[in-house]
C-alpha cells in the first residue's frame, strides 16, 4: 500500500514552454502533498506544501508564479513549471501524506520527474 | 536554521562489509530524525526513525542512535548485501521547521558481490 506515482518520469522541453507534472496517491487519500526539488549531489529542497482545496504554501525563495501548484482532489496534485528555462532543469519529487495523519514521517514519496529544459 | 549534513559518497563496499554513513544535524529544539532509502527508479522510503535522545531506530539490519550530545544520527549495518545498493538520505523534522522534513544531500551506496 501507500504508493505514490508521478507522471511523466522524464520530460524534455524547449525554453519558454510550460510543463505539467502530476503526482497521484494511488491507494490512499492525501489532504497534504509536498513538492521537492533535488539538484545533483544536493539534498531535497522543499518547494511548497499543497493542501487539497486551498492555495499552496511556498517556501521562501520559490516563485509561486513560476511553479504553479494545483491540488484539486484528494489523490492528485500538479506542478506546472511555467515559461521554463534551462536553470529549471532538475529532479522534482512529490510526496503525499495520508488524510488524518500528521506525523512528520508520514509522507510517501513518488519516484520523481527528471525535467530537462533545452 | 535547521540543516542536515551527511558524509559524501559514493560509498563502495564488498558484500558482508560493515557500513557506516555519518549524519549530523543542527536544529533549535529537539527534532525527530530519520533515514530514508531510495532504490533505483523508486521513491524514497522510510528506513528507520528516532524521536528522542538515545532512541535507537532499527530496520532490515540497519541501526541508528539519536545522539543529542554530538547531534548525530549515524547509520550502521553489520553486513551489507548487494540489495542494499541505493541512495540513503538522513533527515530531520521538528525543531524550528514544524511539519517539514529537512534532508541531507544523500549518500550513494554500491555493494559489490
Amino acid at each position: 500500500g501507500a504508493v505514490v506515482s508521478q507522471h511523466p518520469s522524464r520530460v524534455i522541453c524547449k525554453s519558454g514552454t510550460s510543463v505539467k507534472i502530476e503526482c497521484r496517491s494511488l491507494d490512499f487519500q492525501a489532504t497534504t502533498m509536498f513538492w521537492y526539488r533535488q539538484f545533483p549531489k544536493k539534498s531535497l529542497m522543499l518547494m511548497a506544501t499543497s493542501n487539497e482545496g486551498s492555495k499552496a504554501t511556498y517556501e521562501q525563495g520559490v516563485e509561486k508564479d513560476k511553479f504553479l501548484i494545483n491540488h484539486a482532489s484528494l489523490t492528485l496534485s500538479t506542478l506546472t513549471v511555467t515559461s521554463a528555462h534551462p536553470e529549471d532543469s532538475s529532479f522534482y519529487i512529490c510526496s503525499a501524506r495520508p488524510t488524518g495523519t500528521y506525523a512528520y514521517n508520514e509522507q510517501f514519496f513518488g519516484p520523481g520527474t527528471r525535467l530537462t529544459v533545452l | 536554521g535547521d540543516s542536515v549534513t551527511q558524509m559524501e559518497g559514493p560509498v563502495t563496499l564488498s558484500e558482508e562489509a560493515f557500513l557506516t554513513i555519518n549524519c549530523t544535524y543542527t536544529a533549535t529544539g529537539y527534532p525527530s530524525l530519520f533515514w530514508y532509502v531510495q532504490y533505483p527508479g523508486e521513491g524514497l522510503q522510510l528506513l528507520l526513525k528516532a524521536t528522542k535522545a538515545d532512541d535507537k531506530g532499527s530496520n532490515k539490519g540497519f541501526e541508528a542512535t539519536y545522539r543529542k550530545e554530538t547531534t548525530s544520527f549515524h547509520l550502521e549495518k553489520g553486513s551489507v548485501q548487494v540489495s542494499d545498493s541505493a541512495v540513503y538520505f538522513c533527515a530531520q523534522a521538528g525543531g524550528t521547521s514544524y511539519g517539514k522534513l529537512t534532508f541531507g544531500q544523500g549518500t550513494i551506496l554500491t555493494v559489490h558481490p
